[in-house]
């Protein structure tokens, strides 16, 4: 398996767009989480996934964050508009068991 | 809710041993530990569940007080592949996996 899948790698926008991140989880892998790392805040978590269903979200800033899993193998984070505070690297990863499997993340700067 | 971590940075010389500590407010189901190299995504290091489980990583181990809620690393005889930022993560009963901001290890020659 080719672990989890981030797309783009990197990102740069202008604020007010609309911006899209992308996951693919590991297959079989029913749990999706994701995160947005910060050097004040660390990992922060932002929503998680189970079987396809937002189990928690309470951890998105505010509406201009939304999530969606349409099916097992591919997760959005949706930003619209951005913001230059919404610059960081944002993570996702999928999970079976015990361990959680990260992706390479997304580097997102919104200038 | 985050877990708390401490300290925040660390600087060890090879051979050195440290302890990061990691602690929450709520009672936990299980307490995971990750290592983030520089530029790279986190890596799974072990998870300690209820019950005051030790384990180890090499010579990386780590413990799990539930009733103070409290888990703590030990690196042990540190290398330079020891250097990285540490994340505690903790679980709830509902596999919410949450993450505390980390502790930056640097080892040096």
């Amino acid at each position: 398996d080719a672990g989890v899948i981030q797309s783009p790698r990197h990102e740069v926008t202008e604020m007010g767009q609309e911006v899209t991140l992308r996951c693919k989880p590991i297959s079989g892998h029913d749990y999706l989480f994701w995160y947005r790392q910060t050097m004040m805040r660390g990992l922060e978590l932002l929503i998680y996934f189970n079987n396809n269903v937002p189990i928690d979200d309470s951890g998105m800033p505010e509406d201009r964050f939304s999530a969606k899993m349409p099916n097992a193998s591919f997760s959005t984070l949706k930003i619209q508009p951005s913001e230059p505070r919404d610059s960081a690297v944002y993570f996702c990863a999928s999970r079976l068991n015990a361990e959680a499997f990260f992706g390479q993340g997304t580097r997102l700067t919104v200038v | 809710q985050q877990p708390v971590q401490s300290p925040q940075a660390v600087i060890l010389r090879e051979g050195e041993d440290a302890v990061i500590n990691c602690s929450s407010s709520k009672a936990l189901y299980s307490v995971h530990w990750y290592r983030q190299k520089h530029g790279e995504a986190p890596v799974f290091l072990m998870i300690l569940l209820k019950g005051g489980e030790q384990k180890g990583h090499e010579k990386i181990s780590a413990s799990f007080n539930e009733k103070k809620q409290q888990s703590s690393l030990y690196l042990t005889a540190s290398q330079l592949s020891y250097s990285g930022t540490y994340f505690c993560g903790t679980e709830l009963d509902d596999y919410k996996l949450s993450f505390g901001a980390g502790t930056t290890v640097t080892v040096r020659a």
